[in-house]
């Protein structure tokens, strides 16, 4: 099956920094991605989509000049997320989508990234 | 916006018996519907899929039924065993291409 993997798996940094996120899909082209986060205990939530070439579309209540996506190539999207605070610790997964554009398509996860801002 | 969401938190099981895991959704336009696995500190795993043309979906001891009547959704898992001890999410994809609602997630612990 479609294989995706981020890195690192985990990260800790001090309050203010800045944290790098990678996601690849090692087997396939994706012409889109996705960044969710996940809280403990809580469900995934969608932060944006990263389109191939393209600026990235956030949801609702997302800082986008916190949370810059790029998406450079068909297999590699990065997050980092600006000067991070403690609030931001939190579970970050992305996904790519494996089929044909416009066509609703498998999203394939990542294993995720734990992020701890002390 | 309009969410998918599960009623039970928690389904406790004895090895081998089968698992019915719920899920109800309010999106009458989704037309894509998604169950995943998800084992601690790691991501979703894909586990089986229906589209709303169908009803009933099978795969290797699952089976994903759709109640569009209702907005419902289950995964049923057959001969249950202690690997399928996870959190279960649904999701849901409408017109927005690919982008998926994820539902609160039930916890699966299948005792030996």
């Amino acid at each position: 099956g479609a294989v995706v993997s981020q890195h690192p798996s985990w990260v800790i940094c001090k309050s203010g920094t800045s944290v790098k996120i990678e996601c690849r899909s090692l087997d396939f082209q994706a012409t889109t991605m996705f960044w969710y986060r996940q809280f403990p205990k809580q469900s995934l939530m969608l932060m944006a989509t990263s389109n191939e070439g393209s600026k990235a579309t956030y949801e609702q209540g997302v800082e986008k000049d916190k949370f810059l996506i790029n998406h450079a190539s068909l297999t590699l999207s990065t997050l980092t997320v600006t000067s991070a605070h403690p609030e931001d610790s939190s579970f970050y997964i992305c996904s790519a989508g494996a089929g044909t554009s416009g066509v609703q398509e498998t999203q394939y996860f990542g294993p995720g990234t734990r992020l701890l801002v002390l | 916006g309009e969410s998918v969401g599960l009623h039970l938190p928690t389904l406790s099981v004895q090895e081998g018996d089968n698992s019915i895991i719920n899920c109800a959704y309010s999106n009458s336009a989704s037309d894509y519907f998604i169950w995943y696995k998800q084992e601690s500190g790691k991501g979703p795993q894909f586990i089986i899929d229906i589209r709303s043309n169908m009803d009933k979906r099978q795969g290797q001891r699952v089976t994903v039924l759709l109640n569009k009547t209702v907005k419902h959704l289950s995964l049923q898992i057959a001969a249950t065993q202690p690997g399928d001890s996870a959190v279960y999410f649904c999701a849901e994809s409408g017109t927005s291409y690919g982008k998926l609602t994820f539902g609160q997630g039930t916890i699966l612990t299948v005792h030996p």
